[in-house]
Protein backbone atom coordinates (compact mmCIF):
# COMPACT_ATOMS: atom_id res chain seq x y z
CA UNK A 1 0.00 0.00 0.00
CA UNK A 2 1.26 3.51 -1.06
CA UNK A 3 1.83 6.49 2.35
CA UNK A 4 -0.46 8.58 -0.05
CA UNK A 5 -3.60 7.29 -2.16
CA UNK A 6 -4.98 9.41 -4.93
CA UNK A 7 -8.06 8.50 -7.67
CA UNK A 8 -6.12 9.19 -11.19
CA UNK A 9 -9.28 9.58 -12.75
CA UNK A 10 -10.30 11.20 -15.54
CA UNK A 11 -12.62 12.81 -13.75
CA UNK A 12 -14.55 14.76 -16.52
CA UNK A 13 -17.01 17.89 -15.24
CA UNK A 14 -19.06 20.39 -16.80
CA UNK A 15 -18.42 23.85 -16.71
CA UNK A 16 -19.59 25.79 -13.77
CA UNK A 17 -19.46 22.30 -11.39
CA UNK A 18 -17.89 21.86 -8.22
CA UNK A 19 -15.75 19.68 -7.79
CA UNK A 20 -13.96 17.24 -4.80
CA UNK A 21 -10.45 15.96 -4.95
CA UNK A 22 -9.40 13.48 -2.41
CA UNK A 23 -6.37 11.62 -0.94
CA UNK A 24 -5.86 9.45 1.82
CA UNK A 25 -3.11 8.48 3.43
CA UNK A 26 -1.21 6.21 6.27
CA UNK A 27 1.56 8.03 7.72
CA UNK A 28 0.40 10.06 10.58
CA UNK A 29 3.14 11.98 11.07
CA UNK A 30 2.18 14.07 8.50
CA UNK A 31 2.05 17.29 9.62
CA UNK A 32 1.95 19.66 5.92
CA UNK A 33 -0.61 19.16 3.60
CA UNK A 34 -0.18 20.74 -0.13
CA UNK A 35 -1.74 20.59 -3.61
CA UNK A 36 -0.21 21.21 -6.55
CA UNK A 37 -1.63 21.42 -10.09
CA UNK A 38 0.27 20.20 -12.91
CA UNK A 39 -1.06 21.42 -16.70
CA UNK A 40 0.24 18.96 -19.88
CA UNK A 41 3.85 19.01 -20.62
CA UNK A 42 4.90 21.81 -17.47
CA UNK A 43 5.81 21.25 -14.12
CA UNK A 44 3.82 21.05 -10.95
CA UNK A 45 2.99 24.20 -9.66
CA UNK A 46 1.83 25.07 -5.56
CA UNK A 47 -2.13 25.83 -5.32
CA UNK A 48 -3.10 25.41 -2.00
CA UNK A 49 -0.79 24.62 1.07
CA UNK A 50 -1.86 24.03 4.72
CA UNK A 51 -0.93 23.16 8.53
CA UNK A 52 -2.34 20.17 10.21
CA UNK A 53 -6.23 20.43 10.20
CA UNK A 54 -8.84 22.54 9.18
CA UNK A 55 -10.32 24.77 6.22
CA UNK A 56 -8.00 26.97 3.95
CA UNK A 57 -10.35 28.81 1.38
CA UNK A 58 -8.13 30.92 -1.75
CA UNK A 59 -10.66 32.60 -4.32
CA UNK A 60 -12.33 29.18 -6.16
CA UNK A 61 -10.27 26.57 -4.04
CA UNK A 62 -10.46 25.09 -0.67
CA UNK A 63 -8.48 22.50 1.27
CA UNK A 64 -9.85 20.40 3.80
CA UNK A 65 -7.91 18.17 5.83
CA UNK A 66 -9.10 15.47 8.52
CA UNK A 67 -6.07 14.03 10.29
CA UNK A 68 -8.31 11.76 12.30
CA UNK A 69 -9.72 10.18 9.23
CA UNK A 70 -6.41 11.08 7.54
CA UNK A 71 -7.88 12.37 4.53
CA UNK A 72 -7.72 15.67 2.60
CA UNK A 73 -9.88 17.24 0.20
CA UNK A 74 -9.55 19.84 -2.42
CA UNK A 75 -12.77 21.72 -3.70
CA UNK A 76 -12.86 24.05 -6.85
CA UNK A 77 -16.17 26.10 -7.14
CA UNK A 78 -17.57 27.15 -10.13
CA UNK A 79 -15.30 25.42 -12.18
CA UNK A 80 -13.41 26.47 -15.70
CA UNK A 81 -12.39 25.44 -18.45
CA UNK A 82 -8.56 26.81 -17.53
CA UNK A 83 -8.93 24.28 -14.26
CA UNK A 84 -8.30 21.45 -16.32
CA UNK A 85 -4.94 19.83 -15.21
CA UNK A 86 -3.98 16.72 -12.84
CA UNK A 87 -3.68 17.71 -8.92
CA UNK A 88 -1.12 16.23 -6.61
CA UNK A 89 -1.96 16.10 -3.46
CA UNK A 90 1.73 16.27 -1.50
CA UNK A 91 2.64 15.57 2.30
CA UNK A 92 5.38 16.40 4.71
CA UNK A 93 6.28 15.34 8.05
CA UNK A 94 7.85 18.40 8.76
CA UNK A 95 11.34 18.95 10.23
CA UNK A 96 14.70 18.20 8.35
CA UNK A 97 15.12 15.96 5.16
CA UNK A 98 13.16 18.21 2.99
CA UNK A 99 11.23 15.44 1.71
CA UNK A 100 7.57 15.60 -0.08
CA UNK A 101 5.19 12.61 -0.42
CA UNK A 102 3.04 12.80 -3.36
CA UNK A 103 -0.03 11.21 -4.69
CA UNK A 104 -0.09 10.00 -8.13
CA UNK A 105 -2.27 12.99 -9.12
CA UNK A 106 -6.23 13.12 -10.28
CA UNK A 107 -6.67 14.16 -14.08
CA UNK A 108 -9.32 17.02 -14.29
CA UNK A 109 -11.20 17.75 -17.57
CA UNK A 110 -13.82 20.75 -17.36
CA UNK A 111 -15.98 21.13 -20.30
CA UNK A 112 -17.58 23.72 -21.60
CA UNK B 1 12.65 35.81 -16.20
CA UNK B 2 12.19 32.45 -16.00
CA UNK B 3 12.22 31.25 -12.17
CA UNK B 4 13.27 27.57 -12.31
CA UNK B 5 14.58 26.68 -16.05
CA UNK B 6 16.21 23.40 -17.21
CA UNK B 7 17.24 21.73 -20.34
CA UNK B 8 17.01 20.27 -22.63
CA UNK B 9 12.99 19.90 -22.60
CA UNK B 10 13.77 16.63 -24.94
CA UNK B 11 16.19 14.37 -24.98
CA UNK B 12 16.11 11.07 -26.74
CA UNK B 13 19.26 8.66 -26.91
CA UNK B 14 20.01 5.15 -27.12
CA UNK B 15 20.82 2.97 -24.29
CA UNK B 16 24.05 3.11 -22.94
CA UNK B 17 24.90 6.57 -23.50
CA UNK B 18 25.73 9.34 -21.18
CA UNK B 19 23.20 11.92 -20.74
CA UNK B 20 23.06 15.53 -18.85
CA UNK B 21 20.49 17.51 -17.90
CA UNK B 22 21.23 21.57 -16.49
CA UNK B 23 18.78 23.42 -13.86
CA UNK B 24 19.24 26.91 -12.87
CA UNK B 25 16.94 28.84 -10.63
CA UNK B 26 17.00 32.92 -10.20
CA UNK B 27 15.00 32.78 -7.11
CA UNK B 28 17.73 32.75 -4.85
CA UNK B 29 16.36 29.62 -2.92
CA UNK B 30 18.99 27.42 -0.82
CA UNK B 31 17.97 24.51 -1.85
CA UNK B 32 17.46 22.29 -5.00
CA UNK B 33 15.70 19.02 -6.14
CA UNK B 34 15.46 16.33 -8.77
CA UNK B 35 12.28 14.49 -9.04
CA UNK B 36 11.25 11.78 -11.60
CA UNK B 37 7.67 11.54 -12.79
CA UNK B 38 6.87 8.03 -14.37
CA UNK B 39 4.46 7.21 -16.89
CA UNK B 40 1.66 6.96 -13.78
CA UNK B 41 2.56 10.51 -13.20
CA UNK B 42 4.17 9.37 -9.79
CA UNK B 43 6.60 12.05 -8.82
CA UNK B 44 9.27 10.68 -6.66
CA UNK B 45 11.76 12.86 -5.14
CA UNK B 46 15.77 11.58 -6.06
CA UNK B 47 18.13 14.20 -4.66
CA UNK B 48 18.23 17.27 -2.47
CA UNK B 49 20.90 19.89 -2.05
CA UNK B 50 20.91 22.22 0.31
CA UNK B 51 23.37 25.19 -0.74
CA UNK B 52 25.65 22.97 -2.89
CA UNK B 53 25.33 19.83 -0.04
CA UNK B 54 23.85 17.05 -0.04
CA UNK B 55 20.86 15.91 1.98
CA UNK B 56 18.74 13.30 0.14
CA UNK B 57 19.77 11.17 -1.51
CA UNK B 58 17.14 8.57 -2.26
CA UNK B 59 17.42 4.61 -3.41
CA UNK B 60 18.81 5.56 -6.91
CA UNK B 61 21.14 3.86 -9.11
CA UNK B 62 24.49 5.24 -8.88
CA UNK B 63 24.47 5.37 -12.65
CA UNK B 64 22.87 9.02 -11.43
CA UNK B 65 25.29 11.60 -10.47
CA UNK B 66 23.81 15.10 -9.33
CA UNK B 67 26.48 17.72 -9.32
CA UNK B 68 25.86 21.56 -7.15
CA UNK B 69 28.42 23.82 -8.57
CA UNK B 70 26.73 26.70 -6.64
CA UNK B 71 23.43 27.31 -5.17
CA UNK B 72 21.63 28.43 -8.40
CA UNK B 73 22.67 25.60 -10.12
CA UNK B 74 21.85 21.89 -9.79
CA UNK B 75 22.57 19.53 -12.80
CA UNK B 76 21.83 15.66 -13.35
CA UNK B 77 24.37 13.16 -14.90
CA UNK B 78 23.20 9.72 -15.80
CA UNK B 79 25.85 6.75 -17.05
CA UNK B 80 24.57 3.95 -19.11
CA UNK B 81 20.93 5.05 -19.37
CA UNK B 82 18.34 1.86 -19.69
CA UNK B 83 14.85 1.70 -21.07
CA UNK B 84 13.55 2.40 -17.62
CA UNK B 85 15.06 5.50 -17.43
CA UNK B 86 12.60 6.77 -19.67
CA UNK B 87 10.27 9.44 -17.48
CA UNK B 88 10.29 13.00 -17.06
CA UNK B 89 12.99 14.38 -14.88
CA UNK B 90 11.87 17.71 -13.05
CA UNK B 91 14.21 19.94 -11.07
CA UNK B 92 12.66 22.07 -8.35
CA UNK B 93 13.93 24.59 -5.79
CA UNK B 94 12.08 25.54 -1.97
CA UNK B 95 12.84 28.73 -0.15
CA UNK B 96 15.03 28.87 3.13
CA UNK B 97 12.42 27.23 5.58
CA UNK B 98 9.73 25.84 3.22
CA UNK B 99 10.27 22.55 1.81
CA UNK B 100 7.01 22.31 1.12
CA UNK B 101 7.14 25.11 -0.85
CA UNK B 102 8.20 23.70 -4.53
CA UNK B 103 8.88 25.67 -7.16
CA UNK B 104 9.33 23.19 -10.36
CA UNK B 105 10.90 23.58 -14.00
CA UNK B 106 9.09 22.17 -16.86
CA UNK B 107 10.82 19.04 -17.02
CA UNK B 108 12.94 17.10 -19.55
CA UNK B 109 11.13 14.14 -21.39
CA UNK B 110 13.88 11.47 -21.14
CA UNK B 111 13.44 8.85 -24.12
CA UNK B 112 16.03 6.06 -23.70
CA UNK B 113 15.38 3.64 -27.23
Amino acid sequence: QKEVEQDPGPLSVPEGAIVSLNCTYSNSAFQYFMWYRQYSRKGPELLMYTYSSGNKEDGRFTAQVDKSSKYISLFIRDSQPSDSATYLCAMHAGGGGNKLTFGTGTQLKVEL
Amino acid sequence: DTAVSQTPKYLVTQMGNDKSIKCEQNLGHDTMYWYKQDSKKFLKIMFSYNNKELIINETVPNRFSPKSPDKAHLNLHINSLELGDSAVYFCASSPPGLSEKLFFGSGTQLSVL
